[in-house]
């Protein structure tokens, strides 16, 4: 059981709105910045976004993210075939003195 | 062009060690915390341990700490990690990644990952 929780799947049409949340606690989410990551079938995980809501170079404005005490969520707009992935969230933990990731959400793009 | 690229995977009996290696290069190595993360078949994301720049700042799961070693060579650009007294539940894909920040291992975020190595431990 991973230390942040995350909806084991999510799913949404092309053009939709899609959130995906992560549920932490005091150690991680409400005292760190969160990163979210996507992993597409086969291949290693890239940075989506880092502290909470930023976007390397190269990722769409579409990925959005916000924290908001123990909870963050990540949000996909305009949903794209391409977007069916993997998505995951991490933060640092004070208690276990080590990053941790949420369980991963499957999206699927109908 | 960042390029992370693992090595020294296999099959290996429960209880014999391992040692894996991440080649870098595209980037200056030395400016970076660097980490080990591994994925088990069908599974989630683990953090397995990170490393600073000047190797003054590791951490470690819970899972594998006093079995798991990590180090780097900054001169070779390579980033270690020594695994002993492998266990069946050790068995994942082990991904070398870099981190944006230098010094704090848990201030940052990882931005760049490599292709990984599949460790299976079995007997």
């Amino acid at each position: 059981q991973s230390v942040l929780t995350q909806p084991p799947s999510a799913s949404g049409t092309p053009g939709q709105r899609v959130t995906i949340s992560c549920s932490g606690s005091s150690s991680n989410i409400e005292s760190h910045t969160i990163n979210w990551y996507q992993q597409l079938p086969g291949t290693a995980p890239k940075l989506l976004l880092y502290t909470n809501n930023q976007r390397p170079s190269g990722v769409p404005d579409r990925f959005s993210g916000s924290k908001s005490g123990t909870s963050a969520s990540l949000a996909i707009n305009g949903l794209q075939s391409e977007d069916g992935a993997d998505y995951y969230c991490a933060a640092w933990d004070d208690s276990l003195t080590g990053w941790v990731f949420g369980g991963g959400t499957k999206l699927t793009v109908l | 062009e960042v390029q992370l690229v693992e090595a020294g995977g296999g099959l290996v009996q429960p209880g014999r060690s391992l040692r894996l290696s991440c080649a870098a290069s595209g980037f200056t190595f030395g400016d970076h915390v660097m980490h080990w993360v591994r994925q088990a078949p069908g599974k989630g994301l683990e953090w397995v341990s990170a490393i600073s720049w000047n190797s003054n700042n590791i951490g470690y799961a819970d899972s594998v700490k006093g079995r798991f070693s990590i180090s780097r060579d900054n001169a070779e650009n390579s980033l270690y990690l020594q695994m002993n007294s492998l266990r069946p539940e050790d068995t994942a894909l082990y991904y070398c990644a870099k981190d944006m920040v230098a010094i704090d291992i848990g201030g940052g975020a990882i931005d760049f990952w490599g292709q990984g190595t599949l460790v299976i431990v079995s007997s």
